[in-house]
C-alpha cells in the first residue's frame, strides 16, 4: 500500500503567488518528513523538513506545516518563481527505522508561469 | 568534494543481460541506498547498506543483487535485464550521528542512470 501519497500529480501558479504542494500518510509510526525537490536529469535534493514535534518549520520562501491529527503535510512557497519549477517529492521516515529508510511519495510536478 | 557520483550515466541492454551501476560517495558516508524511480511511482527502495559489508533489502529488491565491499563505493547488479528494470536509477547516501540527531539527517542523491532494456 501506498503509506505516503500526493494526490496532485501536477500544479500551475502564476510567478509571485503561493504555491502548495500536499503530502498525506496513513503510517502513525512516522516522526520525521522530508520534502525534495527534482530538476529533470539531476538526482533529488533536499528542501526542508519537519519533526513530529513541530507543526510548523520555515526556510525563507519554504515553508513546511505538518497536521498530525490528520496525517497531512504541505509545502508553502511564497513567492513562487519560475525557477521553483521542478517535481517535489514528499518522504517520510518511521523512527527507528532500520537504515534511516524513507518512504516517497509519487511526486508533484510544479510549473511557475512567468 | 564530488559528493555522490554514478557511473554509467546512461545505458542501454538487452533483455538476458547483465550489468553494474556505481555509486561512490566522497563524504565519508554509513548508509547508502540504491532507488528506482518510474512515472508515477516515485522513488522506490531497491537495497540498502548501514555499513561496509551489509547489505539490506527494501521495498522492491527481486532481480538486483548489491555489494559494499568499501565503504564509499555501492554497486547494484542486474544479473538478467528484463524490460520491467527499464527506469532511472539513483544511489543515494546518509551519514549516522550519536545521540538525538542521528535519526534527522536527509539522503545525498547522486545524478541517476537512466537504463532502457529492450
Amino acid at each position: 500500500d501506498q503509506q505516503v501519497k500526493q494526490n496532485s500529480p501536477s500544479l500551475s501558479v502564476q510567478e509571485g503567488r503561493i504555491s502548495i504542494l500536499n503530502c498525506d500518510y496513513t503510517n502513525s509510526m512516522f516522526d520525521y518528513f522530508l520534502w525534495y525537490k527534482k530538476y529533470p536529469a539531476e538526482g533529488p535534493t533536499f528542501l526542508i523538513s519537519i519533526s513530529s514535534i513541530k507543526d510548523k518549520n520555515e526556510d525563507g520562501r519554504f515553508t513546511v506545516f505538518l497536521n498530525k491529527s490528520a496525517k497531512h503535510l504541505s509545502l508553502h512557497i511564497v513567492p513562487s518563481q519560475p525557477g521553483d519549477s521542478a517535481v517535489y517529492f514528499c518522504a517520510a521516515r518511521a523512527r527507528e527505522t532500520s537504515g534511516s529508510r524513507l518512504t516517497f511519495g509519487e511526486g508533484t510536478q510544479l510549473t511557475v508561469n512567468p | 568534494n564530488a559528493g555522490v557520483t554514478q557511473t554509467p550515466k546512461f545505458r542501454v541492454l538487452k533483455t538476458g543481460q547483465s550489468m553494474t551501476l556505481l555509486c561512490a560517495q566522497d563524504m565519508n558516508h554509513e548508509y547508502m541506498y540504491w532507488y528506482r524511480q518510474d512515472p508515477g511511482m516515485g522513488l522506490r527502495l531497491i537495497h540498502y547498506s548501514v555499513g561496509e559489508g551489509t547489505t539490506a533489502k527494501g521495498e522492491v529488491p527481486d532481480g538486483y543483487n548489491v555489494s559494499r565491499l568499501k565503504k564509499q563505493n555501492f554497486l547494484l547488479g542486474l544479473e538478467s535485464a528484463a524490460p520491467s528494470q527499464t527506469s532511472v536509477y539513483f544511489c543515494a547516501s546518509s551519514y549516522t550521528t550519536s545521540g538525538r540527531e542521528r535519526w534527522n539527517r536527509e539522503q545525498f542523491f547522486g545524478p541517476g542512470t537512466r537504463l532502457t532494456v529492450l
